[in-house]
């Protein structure tokens, strides 16, 4: 079957760094994607990985490792408005995307 | 501004009666989806539709339709087959193959609570 793994919470410090895990487990793999959801809204696109290796986005980077399954979203200066869920989804071989339940991303003062 | 609406954005029903979650886009995109998200979870499919007068099942049809007369378009209606229809519904369209861009971009989501 098809399974997108990640933690249900995090708790981090402001100014802080955090980094977010994804293992996935798909019928083929067409890339991974990282979404942003503020309670009660819409996700929105924070970053698509293909190939293996960093992408550095502003305070936001992701990373992939295709060999392992593995992803994750690394988030620096943290600060209180990105206090919310953080969503991995993988395009599977019928460029469907698979979602994970995502990761609650609280930040502290 | 391009974009997708979702209207409305809080909706009320009584049990046993059906409901239309209106979805309109106006991005050109070919591919348009339906999720569910209940609270503490991710996304689940419903329905998705990859070309006008074309549409899939996802993973929770059950209890759901869906149509798709116009590129613009895609219309869920929440039936009274299905058990539990209190949840967030979000909406989502694509470029797809056109472009081989697979990025979803969703609308601001309707939320019904059926009593």
């Amino acid at each position: 079957g098809q399974n997108i793994d990640q933690p249900t919470e995090m708790t981090a410090t402001e100014g802080a760094i955090v980094q977010i895990n994804c293992t996935y487990q798909t019928s083929g793999f067409n890339g991974l994607f990282w979404y942003q959801q503020h309670a009660g809204e819409a996700p929105t696109f924070l970053s698509y990985n293909v190939l293996d290796g960093l992408e550095e986005k502003g305070r936001f980077s992701s990373f992939l490792s295709r060999s392992k399954g593995y992803s994750y979203l690394l988030l620096k200066e943290l600060q209180m408005k990105d206090s919310a869920s953080y969503l991995c989804a993988a395009l599977d071989s019928n460029y469907q995307l698979i979602w994970g339940a995502g990761t609650k991303l609280i930040i502290k003062p | 501004d391009g974009g997708i609406t979702q209207s409305p954005k809080y909706l009320f029903r009584k049990e046993g009666q059906n409901v239309t979650l209106s979805c309109e886009q106006n991005l050109n995109h070919d591919a348009m989806y339906w999720y569910r998200q209940d609270p503490g979870q991710g996304l689940r499919l419903i329905y998705y539709s990859q070309i006008v007068n074309d549409f899939q099942k996802g993973d929770i049809a059950e209890g759901y339709s869906v149509s798709r007369e116009k590129k613009e378009s895609f219309p869920l209606t929440v039936t009274s087959a299905q058990k539990n229809p209190t949840a967030f519904y979000l909406c989502a369209s694509s470029s797809g193959t056109s472009d081989f861009s697979y990025e979803q971009y969703f609308g601001p989501g309707t939320r019904l609570t059926v009593t």
